[in-house]
């Protein structure tokens, strides 16, 4: 059973765009969410992340939004690169665990 | 500050046999964790130490287990290997562990196939 649920395999955008990775959950009482982002060949990194006291976070190019109703969060990338070119992973933080969804490969071209 | 370690980066054994992953934390980082990466499956939680204690465990067989050292550094052991085993195994470490909020530091990973 997967709490933690990525749609979209891939996604494709053109640089200078917009990128939106979309992350659903099951459990209304996850109240953390984190982000990471994986190169191949390499161990994901941290992003972002997000409490559920706030329905925003932003970091330089990166925002992340929660929508708690829907059960809903989304990574918003502006203006996305080719360097962002990568598999990113969402991930609720309950007691005691880390729950990762499976992962959205974006890809970035010119 | 030298990052998370793990040893060996590939992999190869035969069904049946076993194998043991080793994973260097963060200086400082009490905690280690180990994930499994499939494709499709995403990373899924296999367990974490805390200061040579097992502290949560996910929904895996007992063939796979783990220990760590008073160093801080972990070994997982998967036993009776099977086809399906085959994966990325990676550990993360970090100063409180899963579930505080605090983000964690991944290695890059040990590639297994079994045969």
């Amino acid at each position: 059973d997967q709490q933690v649920k990525q749609n979209s395999p891939s996604l494709s955008v053109q640089e200078g765009r917009i990128s939106i990775l979309n992350c659903d959950y099951t459990n209304s009482m996850f109240d953390y969410f984190l982000w990471y982002k994986k190169y191949p060949a390499e161990g994901p990194t941290f992003l972002i992340s997000i409490s559920s006291i706030k329905d925003k976070n932003e970091d330089g190019r990166f925002t992340v939004f929660l929508n708690k109703s829907a059960k809903h969060l989304s990574l918003h990338i502006v203006p996305s690169q080719p360097g962002d070119s990568a598999v990113y992973f969402c991930a609720a933080s309950p007691p005691d665990k880390l729950i990762f969804g499976t992962g959205t490969r974006l890809q970035v071209f010119p | 500050k030298a990052g998370v370690t793990q040893t060996p980066r590939y992999l190869i054994k035969t069904r049946g046999q076993q194998v043991t992953l080793s994973c260097s934390p963060i200086s400082g980082h009490r905690s280690v964790s180990w994930y499994q990466q499939t494709p499709g499956q995403g990373l899924q939680f296999l367990f974490e130490y805390f200061s040579e204690t097992q502290r949560n465990k996910g929904n895996f067989p007992g063939r796979f287990s783990g220990r760590q050292f008073s160093n801080s550094r972990s070994e997982m052991n998967v036993s009776t290997l099977e086809l399906g085993d085959s994966a990325l195994y990676l550990c993360a470490s970090s100063s409180q562990g899963v579930g505080t909020n605090e983000k964690l530091f991944f290695g890059s990973g040990t590639q297994l196939s079994v045969l």
